[in-house]
């Protein structure tokens, strides 16, 4: 079974520059999920997909990302403009049912680093 | 207020040997769920064990084992037998109901090192 894509695996750029990371989940995972890992921190919840409809995005900073995943299958999350705090190791997780045991399926991450 | 708190920025164990990683939790909600994670330095978080509020029994998966103990809410993972690859940072995480549908909230971590 593959698991959680998600690309690019780094990307440096400069502050007020934009960016932008891609995650293909689990075939047949409802769920999607964008965490933010800032270093020495625990992942922090962004935005939570049911399908292709936001189920919540309390945590996202909506000034300045955004999140789509059309179709219910691939989703992207962009940052623009981006700034230094910024900085931090994108997560992207699948589940199939957070119901039960509901454990997620993460993605290796993407690591960014704003200058 | 912080959900789940792992009070151990790191913790160093030989080998094969065993070894506890605290972790307690707040909550007001009766059905809840506790996971641990592990994440080598590769960055993958990997699942290790679950438990839910109603389970009667510990968790067991394998080398691992979640001592709850739910007046105290504590959600211990004990890792016996310690392995050199065991090496990783540890996060404990609840499942909580957000806007309707659960989610899942990390603790800060703790740093394992396993020596020879």
């Amino acid at each position: 079974e593959a698991g959680v894509a998600q690309s690019p695996r780094y990307k440096i750029i400069e502050k007020r520059q934009s960016v932008a990371f891609w995650c293909n989940p689990i075939s047949g995972h409802a769920t999607l999920y964008w965490y933010q890992q800032i270093l020495g921190q625990g992942p922090k919840l962004l935005i939570q997909f049911q399908n292709n409809g936001v189920v919540d995005d309390s945590q996202l900073p909506k000034d300045r990302f955004s999140a789509e995943r059309l179709k219910g299958v691939d989703s992207t999350l962009k940052i623009q403009p981006a700034k230094l705090e910024d900085s931090a190791v994108y997560l992207c997780a699948s589940s199939l049912d957070l119901e039960t045991s509901g454990k997620l399926f993460f993605g290796s991450g993407t690591q960014l680093s704003v200058l | 207020a912080q959900k789940i708190t792992q009070t151990q920025p790191g913790m160093f164990v030989q080998e094969k040997e065993a070894v506890t990683l605290d972790c307690t939790y707040d909550t007001s909600d009766p059905s809840y769920g506790l996971f641990w994670y592990k994440q080598p330095s590769s960055g993958e978080m990997i699942f290790l064990i679950y438990q839910g509020s109603y389970d009667q029994q510990n968790a067991t998966e394998g080398r691992y084992s979640l001592n709850f103990q739910k007046a105290r809410k504590s959600a211990n993972l004990v890792i016996s037998a310690s392995q050199l690859g065991d090496s990783a940072m540890y996060f404990c995480a609840m499942r909580e109901r957000g806007t309707g549908f659960q989610k899942l909230v990390f603790g800060t971590g703790t740093r394992l090192l396993v020596s020879p």
